[in-house]
């Protein structure tokens, strides 16, 4: 069985660009979530998503942070304008539902010159 | 309060030896407990899940869970160069948005010596 995929797998950009990064989850897996993950700290929650439907992006900057998961499958991840704190790896899980184990994309490196 | 604390480490201890990690959370509400390892420039990887009080064993690991004190640990029996890396500890925590969000620990660093 196939794991989470990610890509771009490195991704580097000037400060206010735009950068946007796509999940594809395990097949049958419903929860999909992005995370954010600083050197040294541990992941954190950036949106999560049951099916199609966003039901936690509170941790999600809305002013420059999007996301979507259309037809509850795939899922895209941007950023614009993107600024040097963004600088970070970005990873992908998905789950079986509820509070079920999460398994992780191989994740994105970002790096915002 | 941190909502999830770990010892950062590192933690080192000789090859062939019990690997104790620990890990405290403050939601004393929350159900579903995860440990994950992470290499140096890898992505986490689910070991154990735990969702009642005692202990579950999976191969050379053990997980315990002690809901009243709020504490889960991970045991490494035999531990070996190949687990040096940093483990993780994730509680999902009741939350108002949809029940329940995902709060990793920052990671306690393991050190297996040869």
């Amino acid at each position: 069985e196939a794991g989470v995929v990610q890509s771009p797998r490195y991704k580097i950009i000037e400060k206010k660009q735009p950068v946007a990064f796509w999940c594809n989850p395990i097949s049958g897996h419903n929860t999909l979530y992005w995370y954010l993950q600083n050197l040294g700290q541990g992941p954190e929650l950036l949106i999560r998503y049951e099916n199609e439907e966003a039901v936690d992006d509170s941790q999600l900057p809305k002013d420059r942070f999007s996301a979507e998961r259309l037809k509850g499958v795939d899922s895209t991840l941007k950023i614009q304008p993107a600024e040097l704190g963004d600088s970070a790896v970005y990873l992908c899980a998905s789950s079986l539902g509820g509070e079920n184990e999460q398994y992780f994309g191989p994740g994105t490196r970002l790096t915002v010159t | 309060q941190k909502e999830v604390e770990q010892n950062s480490g590192p933690l080192s201890v000789p090859e062939g030896a019990i690997a104790s990690l620990n890990c405290t959370y403050s939601d004393r509400g929350s159900q579903s407990f995860f440990w994950y390892r992470q290499y140096s420039g890898k992505s986490p990887e689910l070991i154990m899940s735990i969702y009642s009080n005692g202990d579950k064993e999976d191969g050379r690991f053990t997980a315990q869970l002690n809901k009243a004190s709020q504490y889960v640990s991970l045991l490494i029996r035999d531990s070996q160069p190949s687990d040096s890396a940093t483990y993780l500890c994730a509680v999902n925590s009741r939350a108002w948005v949809r029940g329940f969000k995902t709060i990793f620990g920052a990671g306690t660093r393991l050190f297996v010596k040869a």
